[in-house]
């Protein structure tokens, strides 16, 4: 089974740009998850998308937004970077979507941002 | 929500040492604990779980033990690898329907040989 693929693995953007970032989950899981990965903050929780719903989101500014399509691929988007948007950016699939049940996530590579 | 306190690193160790990195976590109920590994230049890839208290996750000759009285899920090996070498990190998933995990700060491990 193919793992978690994230797209692109590299970019680079300008201050006030804005990007997207686009993420395939394990084939069958229906939950995504986000996490901005920096030296200063560590990992931390942004958002998760199940069944093309946002269940759950962490403390980040509006211009963090994503979503989830039917076939439960995930884009996020940030828009007017700042240089503190800099960071690794990590999606992780889930196959369990019920509440009672234990899970694991399963992340990507990542896709490394850089702002200028 | 949930917090997970990591112990600091760096970690050295000579090959063949025995490692202990510590973890413990705040939560309200019982969360799952894992313990994730991350190599240069690459995302996190799961070692091991446990569900629920007393539960002991192992993977690689990695282990940990859910411990409710404590708090804790510390992470041990009896002989580390050169191939060990990574950030760990602790993370405690949350309950109830959202799927969200909590991490610790990450322990750089190095291995020498």
């Amino acid at each position: 089974k193919a793992g978690v693929t994230q797209t692109p693995r590299y970019l680079i953007k300008t201050r006030g740009q804005q990007v997207t970032l686009s993420c395939s989950p394990i084939s069958g899981h229906r939950s995504v998850s986000w996490y901005q990965q920096t030296p200063g903050q560590g990992l931390q929780f942004l958002f998760e998308y199940f069944s093309e719903t946002q269940r759950n989101k962490g403390n980040f500014p509006g211009r963090f937004s994503g979503r989830q399509f039917s076939n439960s691929r995930s884009e996020m988007n940030v828009s007017t970077l700042e240089l503190g948007d800099s960071a690794l950016y990590l999606c992780a699939s889930s196959l369990s979507g019920s509440g009672t049940q234990p899970y694991e996530q399963y992340f990507g590579p990542g896709t490394r941002l850089t702002v200028t | 929500g949930n917090s997970v306190t990591q112990m600091e690193g760096p970690v050295t160790l000579s090959e063949e040492a025995f490692l202990t990195i510590n973890c413990t976590y705040t939560a309200t109920g019982y969360p799952s604990l894992f313990w994730y590994v991350q190599y240069p230049g690459e995302g996190l890839q799961l070692l091991l779980k446990a569900t629920k208290a007393d539960d002991k996750g192992s993977n690689k000759g990695f282990e940990a033990t859910y411990r409710k009285e404590t708090t804790s899920f510390h992470l041990e090996k009896g002989s580390v690898q050169v191939s060990d070498s990574a950030v760990y990190f602790c993370a405690a998933g949350s309950s109830g329907s959202a799927r969200q995990l909590t991490f610790g700060s990450g322990t750089q491990l190095t291995v020498l040989p």
